[in-house]
């Protein structure tokens, strides 16, 4: 089964300063697809950021960019830059290739709550 | 819409009641998921409607958990004869197509069993 994990429970960063949240997961896939959430205390997950196993090149949006490692089944989100708004939930999450695409039938982590000090 | 709408916000029901949750997708949203996320989890899939039909409710928890999607758009979350594990904030997310497009979600309804 997949599974996705992230060991950090909580952080905490200056704004100004970058962060990194861990994220690894568990697959037997080989096509699948891995992203990055947000979710505000308005609780709407928000994506910040995709990635499709299939491409070497990591990707980045902006002041968000990701640290893919297939081999290791890794994919840290790192946030440049930090600003109060992006205090909040992360959560990672999975979708294995369907319909020649990634589907939305996603498995989540437990998520980060990152916290941006003034 | 211009996002996903659900309704209520927030409910209180009391153990053994039967509860209802909406979802309003966007329009034009062919998919519609409903995910369950518990305090301290991430969400996790129950549903997954393409078009009227549910397409994967291999998610859902048990018998007492049922949604529909009469027409194609709004869907309906119920379930019957709660249970304080029940209590969860209930999201709903729709997306254009089944694969190759981006999710939006809604910003769920908090059940609490009392």
């Amino acid at each position: 089964a997949q599974t996705v994990t992230q060991s950090q429970p909580e952080m905490s960063v200056q704004e100004a300063e970058t962060v990194t949240l861990s994220c690894t997961y568990d697959t037997s896939e080989s096509d699948y697809y891995l992203f990055w959430y947000k979710q505000p205390p308005s609780r709407q997950m928000i994506l910040v950021i995709r990635q499709e196993a299939y491409k070497q090149q990591n990707a980045t949006e902006n002041r968000f960019s990701v640290n893919f490692q297939k081999a290791a089944k890794s994919f840290s989100l790192k946030i440049s830059d930090s600003q109060l708004g992006d205090a909040a939930m992360y959560f990672c999450a999975y979708t294995p290739e369907d319909y020649g695409g990634a589907t939305n039938k996603l498995i989540f982590g437990t998520g980060t709550l990152l916290a941006v000090q003034p | 819409g211009a996002g996903v709408s659900q309704t209520p916000s927030n409910k209180v029901t009391e153990k053994g009641k039967y509860v209802e949750l909406r979802c309003d997708p966007i329009s034009g949203h062919t998919a519609l998921y409903w995910y369950r996320q518990s305090l301290g989890q991430g969400p996790e899939f129950l549903i997954y409607f393409q078009g009227t039909g549910a397409a994967d409710d291999s998610g859902l928890p048990n018998d007492r958990f049922f949604a529909v999607r009469p027409e194609g758009s709004v869907s309906t979350l119920k379930i019957q004869r709660t249970e304080r594990g029940d209590s969860a904030v209930y999201l709903c997310a729709s997306s254009l197509t089944p694969a190759r497009s981006q999710a939006f979600f809604g910003q769920g309804t908090r059940l609490t069993v009392v």
